[in-house]
């Protein structure tokens, strides 16, 4: 079974450019989530879609960062203008929908992103 | 709002010893899901090991275990015959369960406790 797959691994870019990331969770799975993983730090969900609609985006800086999850499949997480303090690991995750929450979450290998 | 404090950055086993890595959390919830996930320098997360909490009887994967503590609010992770492969990024991880709904709670992960294996 293919896992989730991201890409770009890794991407350099000058403060104040763009750049995007994208997602292909493992099929059939209808949950998908964006996390940011700041060096020396856990995890902190940006957001998370269920299908195409989005469930939780609370802790997403939305001035700069956007996310969209076309037919409910791949996912695109854009950054827009980048900051220095963007520089991170952004893990992509996705997992089946159950009737309870201990289901697995798997995890992509990650975009890692440096700003300069 | 849930927390998850691992207070040691950093620890180190003998290989084939065991070691305990330690995790406390805050949360007024009475149903949800305790993980420990595995994250080597590749970054990829891999499950360990799950606790529920309305499970009294400890989870146990091969050679990892949990003492999941509910009352004090610990879960502690303890790894028997430690291996080199089992050198990596170790973190604790909350799941608010949401039985039958329609969304389904985050991860809501701790800080992270480096684990280095000696030969």
């Amino acid at each position: 079974e293919a896992g989730v797959a991201q890409s770009p691994r890794y991407k350099i870019i000058e403060k104040r450019q763009s750049v995007a990331f994208w997602c292909n969770p493992i099929s059939g799975h209808a949950t998908l989530y964006w996390y940011q993983q700041i060096l020396g730090q856990g995890p902190k969900l940006l957001i998370q879609f269920q299908n195409n609609g989005v469930v939780d985006d609370s802790q997403l800086p939305k001035d700069r960062f956007s996310a969209e999850r076309l037919k409910g499949v791949d996912s695109t997480l854009k950054i827009q203008p980048a900051k220095l303090e963007d520089s991170a690991v952004y893990l992509c995750a996705s997992s089946f929908i159950t009737a309870r929450s201990g289901n697995t979450i798997y995890f992509g290998e990650g975009s890692w992103l440096t700003v300069v | 709002a849930q927390t998850v404090t691992q207070s040691q950055p950093e620890m180190s086993v003998q290989e084939a010893e065991t070691v305990t890595l330690s995790c406390t959390y805050d949360t007024s919830e009475s149903d949800y899901y305790l993980f420990w996930y595995k994250q080597p320098p590749s970054r990829q997360m891999i499950l360990v090991i799950r606790q529920e909490a309305y499970k009294q009887q400890n989870a146990t994967e091969n050679r990892f275990s949990v003492n999941f503590q509910k009352a004090a609010k610990s879960f502690s992770l303890k790894i028997s015959d430690s291996q080199l492969g089992d050198a990596a990024m170790y973190f604790c991880a909350y799941r608010r369960n949401n039985a039958g709904g329609t969304s389904y709670g985050k991860l809501t992960f701790g800080q992270g406790t480096i684990l280095t294996v000696h030969p």
